[in-house]
Formats: C-alpha cells, structure tokens, sequence
C-alpha cells in the first residue's frame, strides 16, 4: 500500500510569490489533514478535511492559505502572497474512517526568502 | 503556556541503555496519547498509542500515561543505533473526533554504539 505523498519535497520562494503544495493520500482515506511545523516550534494542525468538505480549519494562519480538496482525493495548499514567516514544513496526513490513526507524509520544506 | 511541553534533548545514550522520554500536558480533556517517530527528512511515524491511563507495552516499547499527572513517558528497552530521531508526543480529545492532533515539540535521541 502506498503512503502518503507530497509534492514537491522542497520549495524556496521569494516574497510576495505564490506556492502551491499537493498532497495524494492513502487511496481510500476519507480524513486528510494539513499541519504545519516553523523551525524551533511544534508541529500545528491546520486544517482537516472529510472527503471534500472542511471539517476543521481552526488552524489556518489567515487568508493568505486556501486549501482544496476537490472531489475528495488529492488537496492542495495555496499561499498566496508567500511572507517569510510562512516558511516551514508543511506535512500532510490521511485517516481511514474506523482507526484513529493518522499517516503522515514526508512533508514540504518551504523557504521563503 | 503551551498545551503540551516536552524538552527537546538533544539526549545521548549509548547503546543498550534504557531511555525515557517524557511529556507533560495543561488539557486534562486530552484522551488519545500517541507517540510518533520521525527520523530525518521523514514524515511522523506512529510507534505506539494508548487511550488510558496505565502502561501500554509493544517490543521494546512501552507507553505509559498518568492523567492524574497530566504526565506522559515512552519507555525504549535494549537501545539501538537505529533508534536515533526525534520523538514526538501527540494528544487529541473526543470534542474533536479525535482528530485535530496536538504535538510536543519533540525530543531527539542519539543512540551512540
């Protein structure tokens, strides 16, 4: 069984510019999630979808992040305009419905610079 | 304050040693106590969890919880090598579905030979 994967594995950016980050789930999982960890802090949960609704997105820093997950596969995570403090590394994890148990992904390292 | 504190090491053990690792947390709504592993350039990996207070033992690892405490401690038996990475504690609560996790900032463990 494949894991969860992001894309890209890295991401350095200026700016004021716009990224992009793809997470693919586990084939199946209806729960996916976004975290995100800065460099010397903990990992933060950002949002959480069900298929392709928004369950959870206390966690959003604000309206510079939109994130989809349209016809509840793959979700991508858009910032936009990128701020150096976004920079960090953005993991993304997926959850059967019948187990807590979230599977992470490798994560994307973004540089703002 | 934040939710869940764990001191982030570096701890350096030479192998065959027995390590703790240990978290305390300030929510007592917290149910679900998970411990993940993360090695370099890695996504989190779920090592064990637990859901009650009491110990909780697989392979070499045993998890113990004491919510009286608000404590929380990840026993390796036999360290190896290989068991070098970062140690994170996690929790979660029913409120949430058990599904919005919130992490410790992690300790790294360096196992020498």
């Amino acid at each position: 069984e494949a894991g969860v994967t992001q894309f890209p594995s890295h991401s350095v950016i200026e700016k004021g510019q716009t990224v992009t980050l793809r997470c693919d789930p586990i084939s199946g999982h209806d729960n996916l999630y976004w975290y995100r960890r800065v460099m010397g802090k903990e990992i933060k949960f950002l949002l959480h979808f069900v298929k392709e609704s928004k369950q959870d997105e206390s966690g959003m820093p604000n309206n510079r992040f939109l994130a989809e997950r349209t016809g509840g596969t793959y979700s991508t995570l858009k910032v936009q305009p990128a701020e150096l403090e976004d920079s960090g590394v953005y993991f993304c994890a997926s959850k059967d419905r019948e187990r807590e148990t979230q599977y992470f992904g490798p994560g994307t390292r973004l540089l703002v610079l | 304050q934040k939710e869940v504190e764990q001191d982030p090491g570096p701890l350096s053990v030479p192998e065959g040693a027995i390590v703790s690792l240990n978290c305390t947390y300030s929510n007592s709504a917290f149910q679900y106590f998970m411990w993940y592993r993360q090695y370099s350039r890695k996504g989190p990996e779920l090592l064990m969890y637990t859901y009650s207070s009491g110990n909780k033992e697989d392979g070499r690892f045993t998890a113990q919880v004491d919510k009286s405490s608000k404590y929380i401690s990840l026993f390796i038996r036999d360290s190896q090598p290989s068991d070098s990475a970062t140690y994170l504690c996690a929790m979660t609560f029913l409120n949430t579905g058990f599904q919005k996790l919130v992490f410790g900032t992690g300790t790294r463990l360096l196992v020498s030979p």
